[in-house]
């Protein structure tokens, strides 16, 4: 079984550009939620996404958005982009387990903003 | 407001010996906690989790042990070996909340020393 893939591995971009990070999920899983990551923070979340529909968002400016397609396939896209933005972004696939929740990460996309 | 909070950001252990990591939460709705290994430029990898009905969970050389009363978990990693070397997270599960949404703490790197 395949597990998440992230795509590009790697970004640079300039301030003010915009940027499309995409993720797909393991096969079945209908929930995608992303995350970002900088030196010194855990994980810090920035939105959900089931069967096409964003279900929870985290404390991030409208800069950031995103969308599931119905294969469940997920993009998030950053405008405007901020040197503060330069961050590991992780996506995270998950499927309820009995009564839990069981996420898995993909490698993820180190964005680079100059 | 970090609701999870791993509070030695570093842990250095020689090779053999036991690693216990620690973490804090605060929030009374969490129901269900993850711990995460992660290498650098890779995506968080699941070691293993407990849910809060449950004091205690081993899986190997792994164990994770739960105090709700002080809400405190601690992985416990014996015998510590030099492939462990990596940042883990703590992470919670709020049963109020939706699937994907995991609330990380700031990770504690540990380094196994032979």
């Amino acid at each position: 079984k395949a597990g998440v893939t992230q795509t590009p591995r790697y970004l640079i971009k300039t301030r003010g550009q915009q940027v499309t990070l995409s993720c797909s999920p393991i096969s079945g899983h209908r929930s995608v939620s992303w995350y970002q990551q900088t030196p010194g923070q855990g994980l810090q979340f920035l939105f959900e996404y089931f069967s096409e529909t964003q279900r929870n968002k985290g404390n991030f400016p409208g800069r950031f958005s995103g969308r599931q397609f119905s294969n469940s396939r997920s993009e998030m896209n950053v405008s405007t982009l901020e040197l503060g933005d330069s961050a590991l972004y992780l996506c995270a696939s998950s499927v309820r387990s009995g009564s839990y929740t069981e996420a898995f990460f993909g490698q993820g996309t180190r964005l680079t903003v100059v | 407001d970090q609701q999870v909070k791993q509070n030695s950001p570093s842990l250095s252990v020689q090779e053999g010996r036991i690693s216990i990591l620690n973490c804090d939460y605060t929030n009374s709705m969490f129901d269900y906690f993850l711990w995460y290994k992660k290498y650098p430029a890779e995506g968080p990898t699941f070691l293993i989790s407990i849910s809060s009905i449950k004091d205690k969970n081993e899986d190997g050389r792994f164990t994770v042990f739960l105090n709700k009363s002080a809400k405190h978990l601690s992985l416990h990693i014996v015998p510590s070996q030099p492939g462990d070397s990596a940042v883990y997270f703590c992470a919670a599960s709020d049963r109020g909340s939706t699937l994907g949404r995991l609330y990380f703490g700031r990770g504690t790197q540990l380094t196994v020393w032979p």
